[in-house]
Order: C-alpha cells, then structure tokens, then sequence
C-alpha cells in the first residue's frame, strides 16, 4: 500500500516556465513533507519542507504548497533551469523515529 | 555536499555472502537512518539509530543489522545475501529525530551493492 504516490513519473518543461510536481498521501498522521531531488548515482539532495501547520512555504525558486484537506503537495520551481532536470522525490514523516516515506519520484527535464 | 559519508561506494559480491556498509553522519547530528532504493520497492526505510540505540525499524530483513558506535559512525551489515538484495542503500543523518518534526535528514552519496 503506497501511502505517498507521485503519479507522474515524468515531466517535461521549457527553460523559464514554471516545473509543478505533484505528490498525494493518505496516512493523516504525517505532519512533515520535504521534497528531495536526485541525481543518477548521487544521494537525495534536500530542496524544501513544509510542516503540516501551514500551507506553504518559499525558498527562491521552489515553493511547496500543502492541502491538508486534500491531503495534497506540489512543488513550485519558477524559473525553470536546465539545471533543474533530475528525480524529484516527494516525503512525508510521522512518528517519533520520523523516518521518511518516499514518493516514487517525479523525471524533471527543463529544456533549453 | 551532505556532509554525510558512505563507504564504499560500489560493492560487488556473491550470493550467501557478508558485506558491511559503513556511514558517517554529519558532524553534530546524533541520528542516523539507513534506506534501501530497490528498481521495484524506491526508497524504504530500514532502521533508525540515535546516539548509540536503535529506535525504529522499517522493512528490514532478519539478514540484515546495524549499530551505531560511540563515534557516531553507523555500519549496517547484510548477510546471507539474496540477488534480490542489489539495491543502492543510503545513509541520512539528523540532528535529533526525537520527534522534533521539523527535524530534515540529509542523505548521503549512497552504497551500490550488487550481488552476483
């Protein structure tokens, strides 16, 4: 049972429009999302979270926006770059421990 | 660059073998957590450790174990290994991970460990 889905594996975008990734949930007791972007033989490179008491959150280029009533998260990258192109994944954490459930990851390329 | 470490980046053995994963968390933080990225399962979480004890555990095989040292250094350890093991396993250390939940974890480069 997928408890956080990403069910667009791939996404294709020109060099300076606006990258949304999508990501959905169903386990209500998670109260911290974070998006993570990968790149082929590299670990998940921390981007942007957001916790459960708000419903978004801004750092430059990326925002996150949750609906907790949908119980639905996307990613906001504006402006594209290039740069950009790698496998966005999508967690949520719950629990004490708070280890992370992951998304099965979103293909982003930006093309120039 | 995560600050985080994992030796050795590639490993490749045979089945019914033993390997030892090594990770050194980011200065400071006192947690340590070790995911399995599977080609059919993505990202898993296995275990958790935090400063020396074990504090949760995911979908870990009998086979496998960790620790933590007084270091802070984490080894996870595989054996008996099954084909079905090959998998990129990631290391990602946090601060806390007491329930702080806007605690972040930052992942290392990862361990490519392929069972021939």
């Amino acid at each position: 049972d997928q408890q956080v889905k990403q069910n667009s594996p791939s996404l294709s975008v020109q060099e300076g429009r606006i990258s949304i990734l999508n990501c959905d949930y169903t386990n209500s007791m998670f109260d911290y999302f974070l998006w993570y972007k990968k790149y082929p033989a590299e670990g998940p490179t921390f981007l942007i979270s957001i916790s459960s008491i708000k419903d978004k959150n801004e750092d430059g280029r990326f925002t996150v926006f949750l609906n907790k009533s949908a119980k639905h998260l996307s990613l906001h990258i504006v402006p594209s770059q290039p740069g950009d192109s790698a496998v966005y994944f999508c967690a949520a954490a719950s629990g004490s421990a708070r280890q992370l459930t992951f998304g099965s990851g979103t293909q982003l390329t930006v093309l120039p | 660059d995560s600050g985080v470490t994992q030796t050795p980046k590639h490993l490749i053995t045979a089945t019914g073998q033993r390997v030892t994963l090594r990770c050194s968390p980011r200065s400071g933080d006192l947690s340590v957590y070790w995911y399995q990225q599977s080609l059919d399962q993505g990202l898993q979480f296995l275990i958790q450790y935090y400063n020396g004890e074990e504090r949760a555990k995911g979908n870990i095989l009998e086979r496998f174990s960790a620790q933590q040292f007084p270091d802070l250094h984490s080894e996870l350890n595989l054996s008996s290994l099954e084909l079905g093991d090959s998998a990129l396993y990631f290391c990602a250390s946090s601060s806390l991970g007491l329930g702080l939940y806007t605690d972040t974890q930052y992942f290392g480069p990862g361990t490519r460990l392929t069972v021939l």
